[in-house]
């Protein structure tokens, strides 16, 4: 597809239980991110890639986030025993390269841990 | 620690009126702008941006204007239209990090526009 595909769109679990959220950039973006939307909230960062090189984890909340992106291009966010407060819109977003500010968003994933 | 600021949380306009949305920023090592426009279930799209050596851009109803000693910008859509209703971001941007794509967003103005 053309744009940033994100799956699934809407995601409710339980309390504790883990989740994975998926973000398939557009070909030839070589940089991913990962945002969350709290409710009432702007874009909050949490975590960017660049090509091959280590990853930016500056911005997750805690030990249960991680996120890999494999070959270049689809990535995952996990997020272990989920928390209630853990409930937002996950955005993911690709841009051409580290330099290019544009970002290209994905319609997001509403999580909502019960 | 918000570094960009968006204080009003939401504006109503008349169509065919001019919108001003604003933000401020604390940083002074942002060099980069962008304003993303944001439907109810979609992701945020790109709006318009303006570098720091600028202090206006304009495209088409959308103009954005920068003030660096105040270290503020503002969005004016003229005249404003019932389809740009939908929540405005403003994102800053450090290019001197080596990574401009690494944006700081406000928390968003939701803009009405009514008939």
């Amino acid at each position: 597809g053309a744009g940033v595909s994100q799956s699934p769109s809407n995601k409710v679990t339980e309390k504790g239980k883990d989740v994975e959220l998926r973000c398939d950039p557009i070909s030839g973006h070589t940089a991913l991110y990962w945002y969350r939307q709290s409710l009432g909230q702007g874009l909050e960062f949490l975590i960017y890639f660049q090509g091959n090189s280590a990853p930016d984890k500056s911005g997750l909340p805690s030990d249960r986030f991680s996120a890999e992106r494999t070959g270049g291009s689809v990535s995952t966010l996990t997020i272990q025993r989920t928390q209630q407060e853990d409930s937002a819109v996950y955005l993911c977003a690709s841009s051409l390269g580290a330099q290019n500010p544009k970002l290209f968003f994905g319609s997001g994933t509403q999580l909502s841990v019960l | 620690d918000q570094q960009v600021k968006q204080n009003s949380p939401s504006l109503s306009v008349q169509e065919g009126r001019i919108s001003i949305l604003n933000c401020d920023y604390t940083n002074s090592m942002f060099d980069y702008f962008l304003w993303y426009k944001k439907y109810p279930a979609e992701g945020p799209t790109f709006l318009i941006s303006i570098s720091s050596i600028k202090d206006k851009n304009e495209d088409g109803r959308f103009t954005v204007f920068l003030n660096k000693s105040a270290k503020h910008l503002s969005l004016h859509i003229v005249p404003s239209q019932p389809g740009d209703s939908a929540v405005y971001f403003c994102a800053a941007s450090d290019g001197g990090t080596g990574t401009a794509s690494k944006l700081t967003f406000g928390t968003g103005t939701r803009l009405q526009v009514t008939l």
